[in-house]
């Protein structure tokens, strides 16, 4: 089982609807949970993070916590076309290297 | 203020040279990651830095590849005998501590011909 795990995609949403993201994680220990967004030939942008101890929404972005499943969600309300883009599961490992999903591909359709 | 700074943004070079890649963090930021990202993949963790030194360099693949970071700011990613395998985008990020969010660069993009 890889350590974290997004499906690839592509995921394709109207725009206007809710986005959303899932990531599962393999260490039951994890504290804290992080979400790039990569766009094509750029570099990760930090959008969002949350701790073991809630949900965060920030905008139009929230991120959700199961512990109990081991997943974490990222749910994109009135998406735009700008979000398209790939987004980035990061889980840290030895509290400080991120382990990184492959990326979910998300696309908003006009 | 200015945010993680890479350079070279491009870098080509034939098989077996040797490259320097190099990092400014943000100001303040007292540690320092590298990554290696290849296409359709996560970026993967190289070496951490916290203040001069490597505090994990569990990443890095062999013993052609070096950091360092000698004042506590600026590092350079060093990579000897460079082989076609090495391309991909290699990443910077730094955060203002240990456990604190990680803010990327633009990259490096290396290309081994």
């Amino acid at each position: 089982q890889k350590e974290v795990e997004q499906n690839s995609g592509p995921l394709s949403v109207p725009e206007g609807a809710i986005a959303s993201l899932n990531c599962t994680y393999s260490d039951r220990g994890s504290q804290s949970f992080f979400w790039y967004r990569q766009y094509s030939g750029k570099s990760p942008e930090l959008i969002m993070f949350i701790y073991s101890n809630g949900d965060k929404e920030d905008g139009r972005f929230t991120a959700q916590l199961n512990k109990a499943s081991q997943y974490v969600s990222l749910l994109i309300r009135d998406s735009q076309p700008s979000d398209s883009a790939t987004y980035l599961c990061a889980v840290p490992r030895a509290g400080e290297k991120l382990t990184f999903g492959t990326g979910t591909r998300l696309t908003i359709i006009p | 203020g200015a945010g993680v700074s890479q350079t070279p943004s491009n870098k080509v070079t034939e098989k077996g040279k040797y490259v320097e890649l190099r990092c400014d963090p943000i100001s303040g930021h007292t540690a320092l990651y590298w990554y290696r990202q290849s296409l359709g993949q996560g970026p993967e963790f190289l070496i951490y830095f916290q203040g001069t030194g490597a505090a994990d360099d569990s990443g890095l693949p062999n013993d052609r590849f070096f950091a360092v970071r000698p004042e506590g700011s600026v590092s350079t990613l060093k990579i000897q005998r460079t082989e076609r395998g090495d391309s991909a985008v290699y990443l910077c990020a730094s955060s203002s501590d240990r456990g604190k969010p990680q803010h990327f660069g633009d990259g490096t993009r290396l290309s081994i011909l």
